[in-house]
């Protein structure tokens, strides 16, 4: 079945330690997303990219890193210097813009 | 710059009630997209509607019904005859503008989001 895959579910940081989390689409989607939820508010871009070696940053891009080596990864890393990492991380894609996003089934972070 | 405002943060109705969410947005673009999308309990977003700004025609898909009015710059999601299973956190989104060519990176602004909750 093709579809966007995250992982992990849940994840916990540690003070000072940067964490990746993983995103993967087999729909052959040009275009992928990184959003963060916070309860009570809407979802807010912090990368996107529309291929592969490019990316651009969102509204919150502060305190993260993406790459984007391959068509189906964009893998979202949570630095150090993100200070209130603690969020719903929501990866999405789409063939191309206007076109409705697919979305994972997201990644819980939170500091220990 | 856009934005998507959903005033209604929580609503709360028993089954078989009819039950409208609200959305309004603002840009200063001629051409934009308007979303919909459910976030159930297990988290991913659902996509449910894309409208495009020259379409106003009112949609119905099963219980679910659409009206998109420019003029007043909503775009209201009606649920008829409600299920606990509609019980979700429903988003409205705007895209972008087209750029230069036509072409969108798809950019997404998101309202807060509505909390229903259907009881039996």
């Amino acid at each position: 079945d093709g579809g966007i895959t995250q992982s992990p579910k849940y994840l916990f940081r540690k003070e000072g330690q940067n964490v990746t989390l993983s995103c993967e689409q087999n729909l052959n989607h040009d275009a992928m997303y990184w959003y963060r939820q916070d309860p009570g508010q809407g979802l807010r871009l912090i990368y996107y990219s529309q291929i592969v070696n490019d990316f651009q940053k969102g509204d919150i891009a502060e305190g993260y890193s993406v790459s984007r080596e391959k068509k189906e990864s964009f893998p979202l890393t949570v630095t150090s210097a993100q200070k209130n990492p603690t969020a719903f991380y929501l990866c999405a894609s789409t063939l191309r813009g206007f076109q409705p996003q697919h979305f994972g089934d997201g990644t819980r972070l939170s500091i220990l | 710059a856009q934005k998507v405002t959903q005033a209604q943060t929580e609503i709360s109705v028993v089954e078989k009630e009819d039950v409208t969410l609200d959305c309004v947005y603002e840009t200063r673009d001629t051409t934009y997209y308007l979303f919909w999308y459910k976030q159930p309990p297990s988290g991913e977003l659902v996509f449910l509607i894309r409208r495009n700004s020259f379409d106003e025609q009112n949609e119905i898909s099963g219980r679910y019904s659409w009206n998109f009015q420019k003029s007043t710059s909503s775009f209201n999601f009606t649920i008829t005859a409600s299920q606990v299973v509609d019980s979700a956190v429903y988003f409205c989104a705007l895209s972008e503008a087209a750029r230069a060519g036509g072409t969108s990176y798809g950019k997404l602004t998101f309202g807060q989001g509505t909390i229903l909750t259907v009881h039996p």
